[in-house]
């Protein structure tokens, strides 16, 4: 089966503290992404990234840094954790192209404190 | 930039009944897909429907793309509880593979 598999599923941290949302994809997809889920706001797209130590900006990537030094695994940062950056992180993975279907991570909740 | 909007946003439904969620787009897409995410889990991909005027079905759930191929539609027949959750839909905002999604449709089924 494959999978998209993020490290944590709650995370509590502290306001100010650098936080690190870790991600891994065993499909061998090109594209990853970082969602941000919030109720009544749907899925909003934080960072996505096309190939190995390739970004793109999303909606919201004001508070977020990412990283992808390999090709399976997709870090978000949030290098001083706020109170409105408390939500549901979600990952994702895709291959390259306009008809490919994005493979879900179980999300991270995560309260910023 | 292009936008893609759902409605309505929440729908309560008795057990049993039909219902149908919109998608509409402010651009022509090259195809639309549709995603579930039941209570406390993550979006799964339902179908991608490519051609305009495009109709598929799965199970009770029958999809729908409009001639324009600018809004689709996801109509449930009799629905029942294992129907609870999330409705996306999403349409491609890049020929990289990055999806514009909407707001999504809640569902609720009472018994």
């Amino acid at each position: 089966d494959v999978k998209v598999t993020q490290s944590s599923r709650y995370l509590v941290k502290r306001t100010g503290e650098k936080v690190f949302l870790e991600c891994v994809q065993d499909m061998d997809h090109e594209n990853m992404f970082w969602y941000r889920q919030d109720p009544g706001l749907g899925l909003r797209l934080i960072y996505f990234s096309y190939d190995v130590k390739m970004k793109e900006k999303g909606d919201i990537p004001e508070g977020y840094s990412v990283s992808r030094e390999k090709k399976e695994r997709f870090s978000l940062i949030l290098e001083s954790a706020s109170t409105n950056q408390t939500s549901m992180y979600l990952c994702a993975s895709s291959r390259q192209g306009r008809n490919e279907k994005l493979f879900f991570g179980s999300g991270t909740q995560l309260s910023v404190l | 930039g292009q936008q893609v909007m759902q409605i309505p946003q929440y729908q309560h439904v008795q057990e049993g009944e039909d219902f149908t969620t919109y998608c509409n787009s402010s651009t022509t897409l090259s195809n639309i897909q549709w995603y579930k995410q039941r209570p406390g889990g993550h979006p799964v991909f339902l179908i991608q429907l490519v051609k305009s005027g495009e109709v598929k079905k799965q199970k009770r759930l029958t999809f729908q793309f409009g001639e324009a191929k600018k809004n689709s539609s996801l109509h449930i027949t009799a629905t029942q509880t294992t129907d609870v959750g999330t409705y996306f839909c999403a349409g491609p905002a890049d020929s990289w593979g990055k999806l514009q999604f909407g707001a999504g449709t809640q569902v609720v089924v009472t018994p």
